[in-house]
């Protein structure tokens, strides 16, 4: 299986502030389409998980614009470029390009 | 509005057997592939069987020969058949279309003597 490392596992940042969580790879996740299926989930306490990011650098539909996406291979990154008190909540990478679908750890937001 | 609803949780002992459900709204499952995700209590996700569209299945090593994945186009339904439960199941179980752009709120699944 694919494993997705993320870190840090922890992430406490000062609202307002850029916060940034990797996400690594055990092998590339470019598919044989030339897509690379790497999405970005938050899940916010007590909810279900919402995705975020798609194919590494999509915004999903509604997510505010501080989210973006970027990497290549088997190298992600997820930036929120100013913290706001709703973004709390542990943010999970996922790898879709190899069977089965992986998850990372999660990394848990919190405001300082 | 793209609606995914889960249900048939509750607690079991181990052994046993429970078919969860999965109603969705507001999109044709036939068009769609649809998985089952699981998350056991205060841990991360994990991700167990797929249906795509074309009517193939995967699933996860870790539920591979005791669960079964199956939808019902005419009521516009995902299953998750589950056999011969174990302690190790027990999470909150649920359903997600696609690379999960729409999740259900999850239904609990408790495996206990």
């Amino acid at each position: 299986d694919v494993v997705m490392t993320q870190s840090p596992l922890s992430l406490p940042v000062t609202l307002g502030q850029p916060a940034s969580i990797s996400c690594r790879s055990s092998q590339s996740l470019v598919y044989s389409d030339g897509n690379t299926y790497l999405n970005w989930f938050q899940q916010r306490p007590g909810q279900s998980p919402t995705r975020l990011i798609y194919k590494v650098s999509n915004r999903d539909s509604g997510v505010p614009d501080r989210f973006s996406g970027s990497g290549s291979g088997t190298d992600f990154t997820l930036k929120i470029s100013g913290v706001e008190a709703e973004d709390v909540g542990v943010y999970y990478c996922m790898q879709a390009t190899h069977w089965p679908r992986t998850f990372g750890q999660g990394t848990k937001v919190e405001i300082k | 509005e793209v609606q995914l609803v889960e249900s048939g949780g509750g607690s079991i002992q181990p052994g046993g057997s429970l078919r969860l459900s999965c109603a969705a709204s507001g999109f044709t499952v036939t068009t769609n592939h649809l998985s089952w995700v699981r998350q056991a209590p205060g841990k991360g996700l994990e991700w167990l069987s797929l249906t795509y569209t074309g009517g193939s299945t995967n699933y996860a090593d870790s539920v591979k020969g005791r669960f079964t994945i199956s939808r019902d186009n005419s009521k516009n339904t995902l299953y998750l058949q589950m056999n011969n439960l174990r302690a190790e199941d027990t999470a909150v179980y649920y359903c997600a279309r696609n690379m999960g752009d729409y999740w259900g709120q999850g239904t609990l699944v408790t495996v206990s003597s």
